[in-house]
């Protein structure tokens, strides 16, 4: 079952500018998590906001969460061309132990 | 360092032809997790283990076994493969039963022909 719904599929910008993928989800949560991905390789771990934050800030990234909207965002700053990546966002239900994956927006950031 | 080991990164095998995807974490992770990624599906789970000897069912078990008799060790094993199991197999664990941090392996390239 899927929770977190990615948009957009798809994102090219240049070099510099800001990159900015929004989350939706359906169910409530316990946190909310963002991961990146380059070209098959494994996940990593990017950020995770609780319930209960609005925003959070890791150097160039900013996450901010709405649980009245069920959505989330993930704000890429001065992007780089290593940015370039599958971006995931990822739900932790209340009473769940496991995180539910969207399907990703796919961000190239050209030089 | 820190990690979680997949082997091996590629195999293509032969319906029906058993196999194990093995998965080890030296974080002394209580939590494990498989997954399976496939174009347009995202990341869906397999099964998980929330500590030694008790494993559960994810979204998607059918035509998967796992067991987690050491800590360590989370192996997936397919009895039977099929080509409809053709994925990108990722292992990860966690410290706090599921709900934090996900470290995961560096995936597994399966194709069954």
């Amino acid at each position: 079952s899927q929770q977190g719904e990615e948009d957009p599929q798809a994102l090219s910008i240049q070099e510099g500018e800001n990159a900015t993928m929004n989350c939706s989800y359906k169910t409530s949560i316990n946190n909310l998590q963002w991961y990146r991905q380059n070209s098959g390789r494994g996940l990593v771990h990017l950020i995770l906001i609780r319930s209960n934050e609005r925003e959070k800030h890791s150097g160039r990234l900013r996450v901010t969460l709405d649980t009245s909207k069920k959505s989330s965002s993930l704000l890429i700053t001065a992007s780089r061309a290593a940015d370039t990546a599958s971006y995931f966002c990822a739900t932790v239900g209340g009473g769940a132990q496991k995180l539910v994956f969207g399907q990703g927006t796919r961000l190239t950031i050209n030089p | 360092e820190a990690q979680v080991t997949q082997n091996p990164r590629y195999l293509i095998t032969v319906t029906g032809k058993k196999l194990t995807v093995t998965c080890s974490q030296n974080m002394n992770h209580e939590y494990m997790s498989w997954y399976r990624q496939d174009p347009g599906l995202g990341l869906r789970q397999i099964y998980y283990s929330m500590n030694v000897e008790v494993t559960d069912k994810g979204d998607v078990p059918e035509g998967y076994k796992v067991s987690r008799k050491e800590k360590r060790n989370f192996p997936l094993i397919l009895e039977s493969p099929s080509p409809n199991q053709t994925s990108l197999y990722f292992c990860a664990s966690s410290p706090d039963r599921g709900i934090s941090q996900q470290y995961f392996g560096p995936g597994t390239r399966l194709t069954v022909t």
